[in-house]
């Protein structure tokens, strides 16, 4: 089992570019949750998507998108990126049936974004 | 105020010491709680979940204060290995978010 496998594991942009960071989930998941952690700081959350769809969401800017594919796996957009956007990007993935999580969340082991 | 508090330390034990962190959170609709580790630069994993009733798991013990809103995590014996960021985490069921906290910083010194 691969576990949650995300890519790239470190990037380098520059003001005001996009970017899109990709997770591919645990074997069996059916939900990826996205998370930034600034150094220093826990995991903030981004938002959550299942089924395609965007569940939920933390308190980050329209210029945080996402995606969910069929098999699952997700992409988060970020675009007129600024300086503050420098942070390690987590992808989280975990079951939930009838509204509740069946299994803990997995996290890969992240994307080091660096704004310059 | 932030939804999960935790004291950042650092906490500096030697091995074979007993150290003990706590973790407050203000969303009383609360119904998930979890202690999470990172280690430096890598992904954070699960520790242990923390339940009503209190568990155990070896060294580590998890107990959660509904009334009072806090959890705690009960660390004997500490290793060396045991040096990382202690994460606490609470999540409401259905909400499909998890909140963390800040972390805890534990280092355990020969």
């Amino acid at each position: 089992d691969a576990g949650v496998t995300q890519s790239p594991t470190h990037l380098i942009k520059t003001r005001g570019q996009q970017v899109t960071l990709r997770c591919s989930p645990k074997s069996g998941h059916d939900t990826v949750s996205w998370y930034q952690q600034a150094l220093g700081q826990g995991p903030q959350f981004i938002f959550q998507y299942y089924e395609e769809e965007e569940r939920q969401r933390g308190n980050f800017p329209d210029r945080f998108s996402g995606h969910q594919f069929p098999n699952y796996s997700s992409e988060l957009n970020v675009n007129a990126l600024l300086l503050g956007d420098s942070a390690l990007y987590l992808c989280a993935s975990s079951e939930w049936t009838g509204g509740v999580m069946r299994t803990e969340a997995f996290f890969g082991q992240g994307t080091r974004l660096t704004v310059v | 105020r932030k939804e999960v508090e935790q004291d950042p330390g650092p906490f500096n034990v030697p091995e074979g010491a007993t150290v003990a962190f706590n973790c407050t959170y203000s969303n009383s609709a609360s119904q998930s709680f979890f202690w999470y580790r990172q280690d430096c630069r890598k992904e954070p994993k699960l520790l242990m979940s923390v339940y009503s009733s209190g568990n155990e798991d070896g060294r580590f013990t998890a107990q959660l204060n509904r009334a009072s809103q806090y959890i705690s995590l009960l660390i004997r014996d500490s290793k060396l290995s045991d040096s990382a960021t202690y994460l606490c985490v609470v999540s409401v069921t259905n909400a499909g978010k998890s909140t963390f906290g800040d972390g805890t910083t534990l280092t355990v010194k020969p």
